[in-house]
């Protein structure tokens, strides 16, 4: 049972445009979502997160939005540049009565970025 | 401020062996949890450690285990390895509460 999808396996944009990356979920017990950016044989790098109780989130030319009532979160990439061509994760975690997540992030499968010059 | 150390970066070990891997988290980080990453399943969770116990565990077989040390280092061990746990194995630290997760860049481990 995926409960993070990332239903498209790679996405191609010229350099300049908007990149826009989607990512849907199935467990309601979620509060929060992260992207993270990765290159091959390399560790997952944190771009941006979003609370459960918060609808957007922006950071420099990263924005993520969260729509609640679709299971949908996307993240937007404005202007995207060559530099941006990597493999992106959504993440999400749930936060237990004791206020933690006890290390548990469930990734999507990632969406291929590739930002053409 | 240092990032999360793993070592060794690449591993090539023989079917049947088994394999310790280490992570050393962020200063000030005392959890650790530990992800495998394969073509096939993506980045799968393994397990989580705080303050040398572990907290939480993924769907993976008794051979995959671990540990944590006063000092928050993190191993994990792979015994009687198999072809199909050749794989990129991440470890990520974070605060103590939720959030924040910061990933290593990894161990490469081949099974032969």
């Amino acid at each position: 049972d995926q409960q993070v999808k990332q239903n498209s396996p790679s996405l191609s944009v010229q350099e300049g445009r908007i990149s826009i990356l989607n990512c849907d979920y199935t467990n309601s017990m979620f509060d929060y979502f992260l992207w993270y950016k990765k290159y091959p044989a390399e560790g997952p790098t944190f771009l941006i997160s979003i609370s459960s109780i918060k609808d957007k989130n922006e950071d420099g030319r990263f924005t993520v939005f969260l729509n609640k009532s679709a299971k949908h979160l996307s993240l937007h990439i404005v202007p995207s540049q060559p530099g941006d061509s990597a493999v992106y994760f959504c993440a999400a975690y749930g936060i237990s009565a004791g206020g933690t997540s006890y290390g548990k992030l469930t990734f999507g499968q990632g969406t291929i970025l590739t930002v053409h010059p | 401020k240092a990032g999360v150390t793993q070592t060794p970066r690449y591993l090539i070990k023989t079917r049947g062996q088994q394999v310790t891997l280490s992570c050393s988290p962020i200063s000030g980080h005392r959890s650790v949890s530990w992800y495998q990453q394969t073509p096939g399943q993506g980045l799968q969770f393994l397990f989580e450690y705080f303050s040398e116990t572990q907290r939480n565990k993924g769907n993976f077989p008794g051979r995959f285990s671990g540990r944590q040390f006063s000092n928050s280092r993190s191993e994990m061990n792979v015994s009687t390895l198999e072809l199909g746990d050749s794989a990129l194995y991440l470890c990520a630290s974070s605060p103590v509460k939720g959030g924040g997760y910061t990933f290593g860049s990894g161990t490469r481990l081949t099974v032969v």
